[in-house]
């Protein structure tokens, strides 16, 4: 998985509760990435980072939150967990970018699976 | 329309067989494309990319990308049982300031049988 673990790998939590996802990566990649998978959305991004504290929002941002204090570690918190929320969640990271966007070849970590109740 | 999408699948070929997967993208700016493999419960895996029209090659497997039609396709020569998987197309949104993100079909589910 290209140097990249993610925490937990399962978690099971209630309605209304605050959830973090770690993405750490022993790569030193500038640019990390957050994705959700479900069945018949295939995988959408969440928000991604281009360097420690520089992040924007992707398609599906509403009710995440994201943080990047090192260049390793990008976390990915749900506020308050709704059921909507219920998910296989993917962290990705990319080393480079150039002039027109190419050699942004991602590498997934192995997923975090989360179950809201 | 979606941005990237898929041929809906299921595909299923004998083992020994071709296997042609295709995708189509909506945005003309594309630039980068790849093809993840995907094992039941487990992490896209890259298999290929391509950024020219034309073909590229990588053992059993050739992507071939025809950008004026906003196409490209995913063939798996001499199909085993163990390229059984979900493939998923991906498209680098937008040149320049993307940051490289990334659009991704629905996947199609290949099934190679014996």
């Amino acid at each position: 998985d290209a140097g990249i673990t993610q925490s937990p790998r399962h978690k099971v939590t209630e309605t209304g509760t605050p959830v973090t996802l770690r993405c750490h990566q022993t790569e030193n990649h500038r640019y990390m990435y957050w994705y959700r998978q479900d069945p018949g959305h295939g995988l959408r991004l969440i928000h991604y980072s281009y360097g420690v504290k520089d992040t924007d929002k992707g398609e599906v941002s509403d009710g995440y939150s994201v943080s990047r204090s090192k260049t390793e570690d990008f976390l990915l918190t749900l506020e308050s967990a709704t059921s909507s929320q219920t998910s296989v969640y993917f962290c990705a990271i990319s080393e480079s970018v150039v002039a027109g966007g190419r050699r942004e070849t991602q590498y997934f970590g192995p997923g975090t699976r989360l179950l809201v109740l | 329309q979606k941005e990237v999408e898929q041929n809906s699948g299921p595909l299923s070929v004998p083992e020994g067989a071709i296997a042609s997967l295709n995708c189509t993208y909506s945005d003309r700016v594309s630039q980068s494309f790849f093809w993840y493999r995907q094992y039941s419960g487990k992490s896209p895996e890259l298999i290929m990319s391509i950024y020219s029209n034309g073909d590229k090659e990588d053992g059993r497997f050739t992507a071939q990308l025809n950008k004026a039609s906003q196409y490209v396709s995913l063939l798996i020569r001499d199909s085993q049982p163990s390229d059984s998987a979900t493939y998923l197309c991906a498209v680098n949104n937008a040149g320049g300031t993307s940051y490289g993100k990334l659009t991704f079909g629905q996947g199609t589910i290949l099934t190679v049988h014996p």
